[in-house]
């Protein structure tokens, strides 16, 4: 089935430095990924919702120059998280829609990002 | 745009019972319902979902039922077990390519054994 590998699963940062999180589509092409954010006990929260080859849209509330998303190819989207502060500290989930469907969003497995 | 609830936000029941959770959307064009188990530290896993055309399906001991005038969806789990414990989620989209999941709060389903 279609599989979207996300990376890194943890990773901790000091405060002020970047991050990068991947996702890739496997074996499919992904036109639109999705950008969630998920605090402890609480539900998935869409972030942003990126095109391939076109600017991300984003949430209201979400910042566009802090959470800076590309999306160049049909397999890989990344997400970076520029100056980071603890309070950025959350588990980062992508959804890939899988082309060619309607109803197929495959998730990654998660990037846990502890900010310190 | 969607909202969607979900009931109850914690479930404990006995291994071998049933259980039943509630979502209730709000947006009458959304078509697509899924529901995923979350374990802890991991990504939301699809275990089940139905389209706004079918009433209800079911796999094994999981089941799926549709209410569309009412806008209710429920996700059932009969013979439960303690691997069944996990937070599940439901979620609704229109189901176009561009259109994201909005996702329920989550219930937490704890199965004693």
């Amino acid at each position: 089935g279609a599989v979207v590998s996300q990376h890194p699963s943890r990773v901790i940062c000091k405060s002020g430095t970047s991050v990068k999180i991947e996702c890739r589509s496997l074996d499919f092409q992904a036109t639109t990924m999705f950008w969630y954010r998920q605090f402890p006990k609480q539900s998935l929260m869409l972030m942003a919702t990126s095109n391939e080859g076109s600017k991300a849209t984003y949430e209201q509330g979400v910042e566009k120059d802090k959470f800076l998303i590309n999306h160049a190819s049909l397999t890989l989207s990344t997400l970076t998280v520029t100056s980071a502060h603890p309070e950025d500290s959350s588990f980062y989930i992508c959804s890939a829609h899988n082309r060619g469907t309607n109803y197929g969003y495959t998730f990654g497995s998660g990037t846990r990002l502890t900010v310190v | 745009g969607e909202n969607v609830e979900q009931h109850p936000s914690t479930l404990s029941v006995q291994e071998g019972d049933s259980a039943v959770i509630k979502c209730t959307y709000s947006d009458s064009a959304s078509n697509y319902f899924p529901w995923y188990k979350q374990e802890l530290g991991k990504g939301p896993q699809l275990i089940i979902d139905i389209r706004s055309n079918v009433g209800e399906k079911k796999d094994q001991r999981i089941a799926v039922t549709l209410n569309k005038t009412a806008k209710h969806f429920s996700l059932h789990i009969t013979e439960t077990q303690p691997e069944d414990s996990a937070v599940y989620f439901c979620a609704a989209s229109r189901g176009s390519g561009n259109t994201p999941l909005v996702f329920g709060k989550g219930t937490r389903l704890s199965v004693i054994a």
